[in-house]
């Protein structure tokens, strides 16, 4: 499968613990986003990533919560003491400029499902 | 700031009939907009994209969508939908050539009758 993948797919967890996501992008995408997504809403862009160096936070994106992207490759968003409102699907996309133009397409994951109890 | 508005929640068509779905977004700069499709079970897909030229842009599976820059609005039409049609529609737009983060509105719950 070539697509974008993510692990784990489901994570449940207690309130107040760590929980860290993985997110391989497609080969060569030199762009890697984060969105969450809740029940009855489209994603929300949380960061994105080009190459290894982080671009963009959304002030949705709280101190507690942290991506890396350290080789360029696959990337990792790291919640800390988690809280009930972080429950939510995790999304991970990736880019890459069209041949020959400065134009982007973003491919997603299949998410990360993360429960908070 | 961006932000996108899709009108409907929830459509309920039966199949054969004609489908479109509503999207406005603001957005002062050049925009760049999309439509993404979630199928049951599955990830977001790229149904079509505009980022300049011809405004009417075709996508995939019959899709298609016109770009009104004067109405802000990117609507989503299909002639004939089919039962496999039944799906969670997203409209999203960016900026930068699609390459920075995109806004999402809220999503269509489409259901296609037999």
């Amino acid at each position: 499968d070539t697509g974008v993948s993510q692990d784990p797919r489901h994570k449940i967890t207690k309130r107040g613990q760590n929980v860290t996501f993985r997110c391989d992008p497609i080969s060569e995408h030199n762009r890697l986003y984060w969105y969450r997504q809740t029940l009855g809403q489209g994603p929300e862009f949380l960061t994105y990533f080009q190459n290894e160096a982080q671009l963009e936070k959304s002030r949705l994106l709280s101190d507690r919560f942290s991506a890396e992207r350290p080789k360029g490759s696959f990337s990792t968003l790291e919640i800390q003491r988690t809280e009930q409102g972080d429950s939510a699907m995790y999304l991970c996309a990736s880019s890459h400029p069209l041949t020959g133009r400065a134009v982007y397409e973003q491919f997603f994951g299949p998410g990360t499902r993360l429960t908070v109890l | 700031a961006q932000s996108v508005s899709q009108h409907n929640h929830h459509v309920i068509l039966s199949e054969a009939a004609s489908l479109e779905l509503g999207c406005n977004y603001s957005y002062g700069g050049t925009v760049n907009l999309f439509w993404y499709v979630q199928y049951p079970g599955q990830h977001l897909q790229l149904l079509l994209k505009y980022f300049s030229g011809d405004p009417l842009v075709k996508g995939i599976k019959g899709f298609e969508a016109e770009f009104i820059k004067s109405k802000f609005s990117f609507n989503l039409r299909k002639p004939s939908v089919q039962w496999s049609d039944t799906a969670e529609y997203f409209c999203a737009v960016g900026s930068g050539g699609g390459a920075d983060g995109l806004t999402f509105g809220k999503g269509t719950h489409l259901i296609i009758q037999p």
